[in-house]
């Protein structure tokens, strides 16, 4: 499984836009990039799912290079609930017997 | 349709007692996993299984860990001889397939070790 490197946490303000970007630079030709948000006392919710270019859903949008060796989760107009804690995850979602590995992913805060 | 349900939520034991938790995954999803998290830490995985099958269990500590998933029932976690660093939250996540990227996860059940 390729390996994730992110931040270890960010701060930001209600109302402004945030990217967390996250690094993978051995991910294999048939991995996936998926992000998790983490609140506090709760189990993790998957957020977005890409392979390359662009991808945007009502939650966030995930920016991905030509090379794929890095993705890009982008949070629009972050509000006081987004403060929690992001996983970046690469993997090959057709490969049998693979289980997820999750980093210490991105503490994000969010102040008034 | 329910989501992943676990239970017991919050569990209290004394060293050297033994925690069962238990996870029933969502409807269709044939595949479970097992994470920990100790307070301040990310998630760390501890196996995998399908029904009636260990798919991987290479995250699980060697001794007094074990993990079920019978044909009929939940998956169970167990924990033999608790001792105060077992204390944790331990997430259980289900998907419909091998792989997939896709978990849905339970609420988490909250072990206390006194």
């Amino acid at each position: 499984l390729a390996k994730t490197t992110q931040p270890i946490s960010m701060d930001s303000y209600e109302g402004q836009e945030v990217n967390i970007t996250c690094s993978h630079n051995n991910i294999a030709t048939n991995d996936y990039i998926t992000w998790y948000q983490q609140f506090p006392s709760q189990g993790p919710r998957f957020i977005i799912q890409g392979y390359k270019t662009k991808v945007t859903n009502e939650v966030a949008s995930l920016f991905i290079p030509a090379d794929r060796k890095s993705s890009t989760l982008s949070l629009p107009r972050v509000s006081l609930s987004d403060t929690a804690v992001y996983y970046c995850l690469v993997g090959d979602p057709n490969q049998a017997g693979t289980a997820l590995i999750f980093g210490k992913g991105t503490t994000l805060s969010v102040s008034s | 349709n329910a989501g992943v349900m676990q239970n017991p939520r919050h569990l209290v034991r004394r060293r050297g007692q033994e925690a069962r938790l238990r996870c029933s995954p969502m409807k269709g999803h044939s595949h479970v996993y097992w994470y920990r998290q100790l307070p301040e830490e990310g998630l760390k995985f501890m196996v995998y299984l399908q029904k009636e099958n260990i798919i991987d269990e290479s995250g699980m500590p060697k001794e007094r860990f074990s993990a079920e998933f019978p044909k009929e029932g939940p998956s169970i976690l167990r924990i033999q001889q608790v001792v105060r660093g077992d204390s944790a939250a331990y997430f259980c996540a289900s998907s419909p397939r091998s792989g997939a990227n896709v978990l849905t996860f339970g609420a988490g059940s909250r072990l206390t070790v006194l």
